[in-house]
């Protein structure tokens, strides 16, 4: 079974639109993680919340965090062509196991 | 270039064969892991280590097999008790110190059951 889950699962936005995805998990974490995933390539790693913190920012990337109520978004601002990617969110827990999400697909139309 | 490598690119495998993934890493990680992903899907754990000599089962763990006997090597098998075994398949690694680390992809094998 997979720990994190992601809505919606498919995003269409305009270029210079803001996007927001959304993930749900079940048991409790250290931190969650969110990567991007361009087609048929490896994943790489977009930012990491810890579990006491609520919100993270790295540049046009915006992170929340609630563990009260086992969920987190992503926003990524003013979105370009080259945000065009799958995005996963991932938890980690004490066991070192690393459990991703289905992932939520993003298609920015210039 | 320190980094994670997976080899090959591209597999192609017959019915009933037994098949070993390759995944190397130079960044001196403890920890790593063996995903698969299927077409539009997410990534579904297979297996992870936290240190050499001894890994995990993930979620997904029937009908591969993987070993971990050097810090920088974890190869995967895919044998043939797993039924459908035509994937995407990713390997990651990460420090096992300090906790809170971001994990680093290899750009994946894809495996084709012929």
């Amino acid at each position: 079974s997979q720990q994190g889950e992601e809505d919606p699962q498919a995003l269409s936005i305009q270029e210079g639109e803001n996007a927001t995805m959304n993930c749900s998990y079940k048991t409790s974490i250290n931190n969650l993680q969110w990567y991007r995933q361009n087609s048929g390539r490896g994943l790489v790693h977009l930012i990491l919340i810890r579990s006491n913190e609520r919100e993270k920012h790295s540049g046009r990337l915006r992170v929340t965090l609630d563990t009260s109520k086992k969920s987190s978004s992503l926003l990524i601002t003013a979105s370009r062509a080259a945000d065009t990617a799958s995005y996963f969110c991932a938890t980690d827990r004490n066991d070192y196991k690393l459990s991703f999400g289905a992932g939520t697909t993003v298609t920015v139309r210039a | 270039d320190g980094g994670i490598t997976q080899s090959p690119k591209y597999l192609f495998r017959k019915e009933g064969q037994n098949v070993t993934l390759s995944c190397e890493q130079n960044l001196n990680h403890d920890a790593m892991y063996w995903y698969r992903q299927d077409p539009g899907q997410g990534l579904r754990l297979i297996y992870y280590s936290q240190i050499v000599n001894d890994f995990q089962k993930g979620d997904i763990a029937e009908g591969y097999s993987v070993s971990r006997e050097k810090k920088e090597s974890f190869p995967l098998t895919v044998t043939s008790a797993q039924k459908n075994p035509t994937a995407f398949y990713l390997c990651a690694s990460r420090p096992g110190q300090p906790r809170n680390t971001e994990a680093f992809f290899g750009q994946g094998t894809r495996l084709t059951v012929v």
